[in-house]
């Protein structure tokens, strides 16, 4: 069964801290991504990763930086965490093709900042 | 570029109605579709996709959609909802030949299911 696992479920920071939020796949995929979850705003795209150190901003990439050191993991980082980046995160991947492939979504990571 | 619209972003029905979740996208090539569905507390899942072959589209959970080029909709629909469909649902597009694999989101549509 394909799986894409988030480090925490839950996770509570304070305001200028530093936040690593870590991502694996097991399905060999070359396609990554970040989203934030908002109510009323669906899926906003951060950034996505379509190979090893390789990356693109989304939609939404400020404030946010990642990291993809291998092939099977890809890390959100929050420099400065700030009370406006309380919100959902999933992250997501798929194989290469021609646009016709689904993503496969991890179960979230629900980030408050106080 | 391209857009998802889902029109309604609370649909409710009853146990047993027909659940119609709607769905208009804005391409400027033959797009590939997506519905996915999430469960409370859960990532997305994918319910099924359109890519170019048939254009009624069977899914799990007894759904099915319809791609309408002349109307640029995809509109998911389930002929009697049981109160475990109770999701959020969201549909997404693609362009072909996008090596990046990228989708753009709707806003989503919560499904209620009433006993």
């Amino acid at each position: 069964d394909v799986k894409v696992t988030q480090s925490s479920r839950y996770l509570v920071k304070r305001t200028g801290e530093k936040v690593f939020l870590e991502c694996v796949q097991d399905m060999d995929h070359e396609n990554m991504f970040w989203y934030r979850q908002d109510p009323g705003l669906g899926l906003r795209l951060i950034y996505f990763s379509y190979d090893v150190k390789m990356k693109e901003k989304g939609d939404i990439p400020e404030g946010y930086s990642v990291s993809r050191e291998k092939k099977e993991r890809f890390s959100l980082i929050l420099e400065s965490a700030s009370t406006n980046q309380t919100s959902m995160y999933l992250c997501a991947s798929s194989a290469v093709g021609t646009g016709d492939y689904e993503q496969y979504f991890g179960p979230g990571t629900r980030l408050t900042v106080t | 570029a391209q857009s998802v619209t889902q029109l309604g972003s609370h649909v409710s029905v009853s146990e047993g109605a027909l659940v119609l979740l709607r769905c208009n996208y804005s391409s400027s090539v033959p797009p590939y579709l997506f519905w996915y569905v999430q469960y409370p507390n859960q990532g997305l899942q994918l319910l099924l996709k359109y890519t170019s072959a048939a254009t009624l589209v069977k899914g799990i959970n007894g759904f099915e959609a319809e791609f309408k080029k002349s109307e640029t909709s995809f509109h998911l629909t389930k002929p009697s909802a049981h109160m475990s469909d109770a999701a959020e649902y969201f549909c997404a597009v693609s362009a072909p030949n996008t090596n990046a694999g990228k989708s753009t989101f709707g806003d989503g549509t919560t499904l209620t299911v009433k006993p």
